[in-house]
């Protein structure tokens, strides 16, 4: 059974502070990562996507891989409370693209 | 980024029903699409990935019979719910691959999803 496991939070920081989000897989053939922002009641919208060992940078978002520890990551700077959601990781399994979730992180930031 | 739309967002409808949802790809043609379900505080359940012009894959537990997806073309897929009852109702969510360029694979992107409620 392939899995996607995360922490579900909820992770609560304050407001201008890095969050942390991290995320473990058990397929070592797996090739792409993705990370989803969703908020209650919307759908899943797509942040970041990373494919290499290391960092990925997208403003104040940071992806990071390493694949020999199966492990994935999503640092947010500057925290804002409109960043409070539930993030998902998601692995690409298979040629079709299927991607597998894991259950997601609450992330709550306080003003 | 790409753009998926769902239509309607919302629908309300009455036991024994048969509802029709439609997931479109706007600015990218997309030979599979993906057909998720998400019921309140849990995660989101593929139901069945859709390829173009062949049949599609369904999880297992998905019947089928009940949830009817055609993939008519390279940038329309629909779900119809048969028959629905008070439990199917859900969130339902599309979502479509594109190629992303300078990466490995594919990125899939999500419909803004239908609220699906049965009285």
């Amino acid at each position: 059974q392939k899995e996607v496991e995360q922490n579900s939070g909820p992770l609560s920081v304050p407001e201008g502070a890095i969050a942390s989000l991290n995320c473990t897989y058990s397929d070592r053939g797996s090739q792409s990562f993705f990370w989803y922002r969703q908020y209650s009641g919307k759908s899943p919208e797509l942040i970041m996507f990373i494919y290499s060992n290391g960092d990925k940078e997208d403003g104040r978002f940071t992806a990071q891989l390493n694949k020999a520890s199966q492990y994935v990551s999503l640092l947010i700077r500057d925290s804002q409370p409109s960043d409070s959601a539930t993030y998902l990781c998601a692995v690409t399994l298979g040629s079709q693209g299927n991607l597998i979730f894991g259950k997601g992180t609450k992330l709550s930031v306080k003003p | 980024g790409a753009v998926v739309s769902q239509h309607p967002s919302r629908v309300i409808c009455k036991s024994g029903t048969s509802v029709k949802i439609e997931c479109r790809s706007l600015d990218f043609q997309a030979t599979t699409m993906f057909w998720y379900r998400q019921f309140p505080k849990q995660s989101l359940m593929l139901m069945a990935t859709s390829n173009e012009g062949s049949k599609a894959t369904y999880e297992q537990g998905v019947e089928k019979d009940k949830f009817l997806i055609n993939h008519a073309s390279l940038t329309l897929s629909t779900l119809t719910v048969t028959s629905a009852h008070p439990e199917d109702s859900s969130f339902y969510i599309c979502s479509a691959n594109t190629r992303t360029s300078g990466g490995a694979g594919d990125t899939q992107y999500f419909g803004p999803g239908t609220r699906l409620t049965v009285l």
